[in-house]
């Protein structure tokens, strides 16, 4: 089993539409979860960051950690075509490096 | 959020050359930073881990005598593509963090294309 598991899409949607984004993992040591978007050519840049169980919203974008499930999600509420990118769930405990989901690509159509 | 520069962001260079990449942390100090390699349509994989003045740990199947990664300094690390092969084409990211529970922040990329 893979540490991280995410739906490698692609996943299209219409504008307006409320987008979630899924990973589930198998370490429930890991504390620590983000969540990264990635434009074509583009590095990863860092959406959310969230420690231990628990929500955070900022602006359109909440992430949940549901650590009894080992689950993750993205939520992108009013989705706009410039949210197309692909969205890469991360995880890490303390001291150690990350693991990264394999990427779901989203498509928002205008 | 804090800043990771990268540089070059794309570099085109003949076989058997060899290739510097530097990531810099412009506006804090990086204790940690990770090279990553992606190919087409998959995800990061770590190659190595650097923290500021040791040797960097690398994982394996990666190649250290190929791929030199130096971090100096809190603010710089560099990794070195020696003797370029066609398949060593292939976008690198650095990533930086500044402590061992803090969030990680990435560089642009840098895509290498080895001809």
């Amino acid at each position: 089993q893979k540490e991280v598991e995410q739906d490698p899409g692609p996943l299209s949607v219409p504008e307006g539409a409320i987008v979630s984004l899924n990973c589930t993992y198998s370490n429930s040591a890991f504390q620590y979860f983000m969540w990264y978007r990635q434009y074509s050519r583009k590095g990863p840049e860092l959406l959310m960051y969230t420690y231990s169980s628990g929500n955070k919203e900022d602006g359109r974008f909440t992430a949940q950690v549901d650590k009894s499930s080992k689950y993750i999600s993205l939520f992108i509420r009013d989705s706009q075509p410039s949210d197309s990118a692909t969205y890469l769930c991360a995880v890490y405990n303390y001291g150690q490096n990350f693991v990264f989901g394999p990427g779901t690509r989203l498509s928002v159509l205008p | 959020g804090a800043v990771v520069s990268q540089h070059p962001s794309w570099v085109i260079c003949k076989s058997g050359t060899s290739v510097k990449i530097e990531c810099r942390s412009l506006d804090f100090q990086a204790t940690t930073m990770f090279w990553y390699r992606q190919f087409p349509k998959q995800s990061l994989m770590l190659m190595a881990t650097s923290n500021e003045g040791s040797k960097a740990t690398y994982e394996q199947g990666v190649e250290k005598d190929k791929f030199l990664i130096n971090h100096a300094s809190l603010t710089l690390s560099t990794l070195t593509v020696t003797s370029a092969h066609p398949e060593d084409s292939s976008f690198y990211i650095c990533s930086a963090r500044a402590g061992i529970n803090t969030e990680a922040f990435f560089g642009q990329g840098t895509r290498l294309t080895v001809v």
